[in-house]
């Protein structure tokens, strides 16, 4: 069974310096993996995918993930945070199978401290 | 364009009471689906349709109907709504492509007491 994996409830960087949200995952054959960031009472909004190509993927606002075969990981990351980047983060895996096997993390806030 | 819309925001229902749950696109996707987040859970698919008159379940179908009569709606459908079904409900969509990027609403969210 796939599963994804994000390590860490809550991430806490000060502001200005980079940050990490982690994600890892299982899944057979080759994923497509989405990063989604939630903020207070709305919906999620796509921030950057990895389909294949690249490993470095980047996205909206400034972020960029790297995708780690050899790892199963795509962690997600920002050279310098913003207090305005502080949400919950969801990490999506998607197998070759399609939308209908999508899996969700569970979500990790990122506090980003002023 | 308004994307993806949802009513109502917030609904609050006795066990064993129905309502349905609103969602709209203006994007002509083909694909929609529903989604409930629970805390610790992530967000898991109820159901899902791949086009006008055609639905299939996802992961935690049990209590929730849907259809799809036109392209922009996808109702959801609790028949009889229990305490377990407390959550926030997402609608999305996107085309057809399974890379393709899912737009969500802003969701609804559910207490049934």
């Amino acid at each position: 069974a796939q599963s994804v994996a994000q390590p860490e409830d809550q991430v806490n960087v000060a502001e200005g310096n980079p940050l990490t949200v982690k994600c890892t995952y299982s899944v057979s054959g080759n994923p497509y993996l989405f990063w989604y960031v939630q903020y207070p009472n709305r919906g999620l909004q796509f921030l950057l995918k990895y389909i294949t190509g690249d490993n470095l993927v980047k996205g909206s606002y400034g972020f960029e993930a790297e995708f780690n075969k050899s790892q199963t990981s795509f962690h997600l990351k920002k050279p310098s945070a913003l207090v305005s980047d502080s949400a919950l983060y969801f990490c999506a895996v998607i197998p070759q199978g399609g939308y209908q096997k999508v899996t969700f993390g569970i979500g990790t806030k990122l506090q980003v401290i002023p | 364009n308004a994307g993806v819309t949802q009513t109502p925001k917030f609904q609050v229902l006795k066990t064993g009471q129905s309502m349905t749950l609103q969602c709209a696109q203006d994007m002509n996707h083909e694909y929609m689906s529903w989604y409930r987040q629970d805390p610790g859970m992530g967000l898991r698919l109820i159901h899902y349709s791949v086009g006008a008159g055609i639905t299939d379940q996802g992961e935690v179908p049990n209590g929730y109907n849907v259809s799809r009569s036109t392209t922009e709606d996808f109702p959801l459908r609790l028949l009889s709504a229990a305490p377990s079904q407390t959550s926030v409900y997402f609608c999305a969509s996107r085309q057809e492509g399974n890379t393709d990027t899912q737009y969500f609403g802003p969701g609804t969210r559910l207490t049934v007491l």
